[in-house]
This record gives C-alpha cells, sequence and structure tokens, in this order.
C-alpha cells in the first residue's frame, strides 16, 4: 500500500485564489513528520513546510498553511493568496518514527506530486 | 538552514560511461540521502551516505551500480555507473537538519545517449 497519496495530477488555480492540495498518509508510527516540498521546472527541491505528528496546531509559513487531520491520516497544504511563480510540482513526504534506531529511519517517503499551474 | 551546493546541474553521457555527482554542505550533517527521480516520478531513495561505513542502499539499487562516498559529514558523492538510457533522471542530494527539516541540493538533470 502507498504511504503517501496525492489524488491530484493537475490543479489549476486563478491567480490571488487559495487552492487546496491533498494529500493522505499510511503509518502505524505514532511519532512521524509531514513535508510538502515545491518543484519547479529547475528540478530543485524546495522546502515549504512541517507538521509533527504531535504538533498540537496546524503548521503556517507565509502563504503556506497545513490542514492537519490526524484522525483520517490528511495533510492537505493550503496556498493563499495564489501567484505565477507558485506554478511547480508539490510533493507531499513523510516521515516516519524519531530515527534513533539508526540509518535509514529519518529517509523521506514521497508522493506521486500535483502539478499546480496558477491562471493569470 | 543549510546549503547544499550539488553539480553538476545537468550532464549528457554516452551509454557505458560513469558519472559522478558531488554534494557539499555548508554545515555538518549527520545523516545524507541520495534520490532518483525518473521523468514524471516521484523521488525513490537510492541509499543512506554514512560517514565512515559504507551507504545502506534500498530495494532495487546496488552499490556497484550506484557507488557513494562520504569522506566526511559536509560532502557526498553518488556515482552513477555504466550508464544507460534507463538512468536517464534527476538526482537529488539531501541533508536531514533536525528533526522539522531536510533539504535538498540543486538537482542534477542527467540524459543518458
Amino acid at each position: 500500500a502507498q504511504k503517501i497519496t496525492q489524488t491530484q495530477p493537475g490543479m489549476f488555480v486563478q491567480e490571488k485564489e487559495a487552492v487546496t492540495l491533498d494529500c493522505t498518509y499510511d503509518t502505524s508510527d505514532p511519532s512521524y513528520g509531514l513535508f510538502w516540498y515545491k518543484q519547479p521546472s529547475s528540478g530543485e527541491m524546495i522546502f515549504l513546510i512541517y507538521q509533527g505528528s504531535y504538533d498540537q496546531q496546524n503548521a503556517t509559513e507565509g502563504r503556506y498553511s497545513l490542514n492537519f487531520q490526524k484522525a483520517r491520516k490528511s495533510a492537505n497544504l493550503v496556498i493563499s493568496a495564489s501567484q505565477l511563480g507558485d506554478s511547480a510540482m508539490y510533493f507531499c513526504a513523510m516521515r516516519e518514527g524519531r530515527g534513533y534506531s539508526g540509518a535509514g529511519s529519518y529517509q523521506l517517503t514521497f508522493g506521486k506530486g500535483t502539478k499546480l499551474s496558477v491562471i493569470p | 538552514s543549510a546549503v547544499i551546493s550539488q553539480k553538476p546541474s545537468r550532464d549528457i553521457c554516452q551509454r557505458g560511461t560513469s558519472l559522478t555527482i558531488q554534494c557539499q554542505v555548508d554545515s555538518q550533517v549527520t545523516m545524507m540521502f541520495w534520490y532518483r527521480q525518473q521523468p514524471g516520478q516521484s523521488l525513490t531513495l537510492i541509499a543512506t551516505a554514512n560517514q565512515g561505513s559504507e551507504a545502506t542502499y534500498e530495494s532495487g539499487f546496488v552499490i556497484d551500480k550506484f557507488p557513494i562516498s562520504r569522506p566526511n559529514l559536509t560532502f557526498s558523492t553518488l556515482t552513477v555507473s555504466n550508464m544507460s538510457p534507463e538512468d536517464s533522471s534527476i538526482y537529488l542530494c539531501s541533508g536531514k537538519e533536525g528533526n522539522t527539516e531536510a533539504f535538498f541540493g540543486q538537482g542534477t538533470r542527467l540524459t543518458v545517449v
């Protein structure tokens, strides 16, 4: 079973509007972290936001916020006031466990990504 | 947060040859990772680069094909050996910083002809 599921291969949003990118995850580990990355056409991976499984509040970073619903195992990314420069691939990723058990525990598992296109 | 300089940013290589990709971090990091992103696909972990010991490879990836070096806490290399067109991908290195962030190099876009 996939650990990270992004069901939207592509999304369109009007400039200045808000958009939600969906992400659901699957883990039995009580300790985990959820990440969102932006990948423009240049190929680099840009870290956007992080949510820990024990965090009480939803994470926010500027125009990015994470709608964390633990019981539903979802971690949707909300981008407010979309800009043309937001057009890119967006990946949701998960890191399981505290990693104290050694190498490999800190790796990220990625979803398939959502291509966001911002329309002027 | 830490910054990784990855090079080359892109290359076109002949099949049968090898390419070494370098990642230099501007601070010491305990764990570094190498990922492959095939065209139109997500990222797949190749291996975890351990300082002072052999890398830990994921299923489907072997040391003979993807040898990795990690001579110190700020540097790592990945070699793609005996390349074929199927190796055409973006290769990315990543470092862990605390628990709340994993940062990436700029990526190497490899085309094998």
